[in-house]
């Protein structure tokens, strides 16, 4: 089965920093990569998510890049604020196939220092 | 804005005793899924719904779980007979097409 891989498992940046956070997945029938956001006792909020035909996606300060070559995709943060703050996951699956359950990947504590 | 929600926050109970957990999905979505994550660990797939039958389940959904959509409304999670290893934060997630799963707060379970 799909095995998606994350890095790095902690992250801290200033504030107004950039973070990125990489992940690999094994299995290249993979097509739909969602970004979840999990704050302390709440569940994963859907950030943003990408397609395998597209290389990157943005929305304000938030992008996802693609490389379906490589078999990897990364979340870009810009201008880190403190509430940015929380454990990010990413997630692959073949949701084009109707086998649509989502592969996580370990998560990355995020913390932005103020 | 529309949210998937789940009852009991928390719920504790003795091994071996049966369990419901019950999820509200967001009203116009097809799609139904359960995932469970244990304490430190990875977010893992249970079970997906769709059209009232499971379209795909995981090897940890095995005999003692099973799941009902007794309503219109609701999306239920059963464990039969539990044991101490199904203590794990468990999710309901719901989506309109294959993409896009939005995801409840979660239920606690804790298994003594």
């Amino acid at each position: 089965g799909e095995n998606v891989e994350q890095h790095p498992s902690t992250l801290s940046v200033q504030e107004g920093d950039s973070a990125v956070i990489k992940c690999t997945y094994s299995d290249s029938a993979s097509n739909y990569f969602p970004w979840y956001k999990q704050e302390l006792g709440k569940g994963p909020q859907l950030i943003i998510d990408i397609r395998s035909n597209v290389g990157e996606k943005k929305d304000q300060r938030i992008a996802v890049t693609l490389n379906k070559t490589a078999k990897h995709f990364s979340l870009h943060i810009t201008e880190t604020q403190p509430e940015d703050s929380a454990v990010y996951f990413c997630a692959a699956s073949m949701g084009w196939t109707g086998a649509n359950n989502l592969f996580f990947g370990t998560g990355t504590r995020l913390t932005v220092i103020p | 804005e529309p949210e998937v929600t789940q009852t009991p926050s928390h719920q504790v109970t003795q091994m071996g005793q049966e369990v419901i957990l019950r999820c509200v999905p967001i009203s116009n979505h097809l799609y139904f899924y359960w995932y469970r994550q244990i304490l430190g660990q990875k977010v893992e797939f249970l079970v997906s719904f769709y059209n009232n039958e499971i379209s795909e389940k995981s090897e940890i959904f095995d005999d003692q779980f099973s799941v009902e959509r007794p309503d219109g409304s609701n999306f239920t999670l059963k464990i039969r007979s539990t044991k101490l290893e199904d203590s794990a934060m468990y999710f309901c997630a719901s989506s309109t097409t294959t993409y896009e799963q939005y995801f409840g707060p979660g239920t606690r379970l804790t298994v003594t």
